[in-house]
């Protein structure tokens, strides 16, 4: 299976704690986009990059926030001194280009996070 | 305030039925649309999308409809069928400035498909 894979899918840490995400997109895509879910929302945009560079960020993201697209292959999103308000289901997605048909973003299982 | 508006939180259809999930937008800017379906505990995945400058798509059993005067969309499944329960998430992306291609996502619809 060649889609988008996130590693850990779970991860439960204690609020004031550093956690690390990673996310593998689809090989040939160029595009790859962070959201967060909450319960009984739909998914929310937290930054993209297209290869290696950041093109956008939400207000979302804050400075505690961070994230990397080194050599524009995998991705990770760092979230410092987590607090309870981060729990969430973190979610990366790829695409080839950017919305248009044939462009469609695929999502990964996610990275469930909960912060005690 | 909500770009994407998909206003009931649930519906419940019998199996050979037709399934038909609404959804509304306000930002006049956008112009392409997708539904996604989503299980629990997995990522969303995509199902059909549409353009601004079509009103219908098909595909197999799913078609969106695009009404853009009166920026409303509709995902129709025919026939349903139990499988497809899951929550239907409708999304929106506009092409200006630096926000090409985020998607803006509804809060979902829970769809039921009863035997």
């Amino acid at each position: 299976d060649t889609g988008v894979s996130q590693d850990p899918r779970h991860k439960i840490t204690k609020r004031g704690q550093n956690v690390t995400f990673r996310c593998d997109p689809i090989s040939e895509h160029n595009r790859l986009y962070w959201y967060r879910q909450t319960l009984g929302q739909g998914p929310e945009f937290l930054t993209y990059f297209q290869n290696e560079a950041q093109l956008e960020k939400s207000r979302l993201l804050s400075d505690r926030f961070s994230a990397e697209r080194p050599k524009g292959s995998f991705s990770t999103l760092e979230i410092q001194r987590t607090e309870q308000g981060d729990s969430a289901m973190y979610l990366c997605a790829s695409s080839l280009g950017w919305g248009r048909a044939g462009n469609e973003q695929f999502f990964g299982p996610g990275t469930r996070l909960t912060v005690l | 305030d909500q770009q994407v508006k998909q206003n009931s939180p649930s519906l419940s259809v019998q199996e050979g039925r037709i399934s038909i999930l609404n959804c509304d937008y306000t930002n006049s800017m956008f112009d392409y649309f997708l539904w996604y379906k989503k299980y629990p505990a997995e990522g969303p995945t995509f199902l059909i999308s549409i353009s601004s400058i079509k009103d219908k798509n098909e595909d197999g059993r799913f078609t969106v409809f695009l009404n853009k005067s009166a920026k409303h969309l509709s995902l129709h499944i025919v026939p349903s069928q139990p499988g497809d329960s899951a929550v239907y998430f409708c999304a929106a992306s506009a092409n200006y400035g630096g926000s090409q291609g985020n998607l803006i996502f509804g809060k979902g619809t829970k769809l039921s498909v009863k035997p």
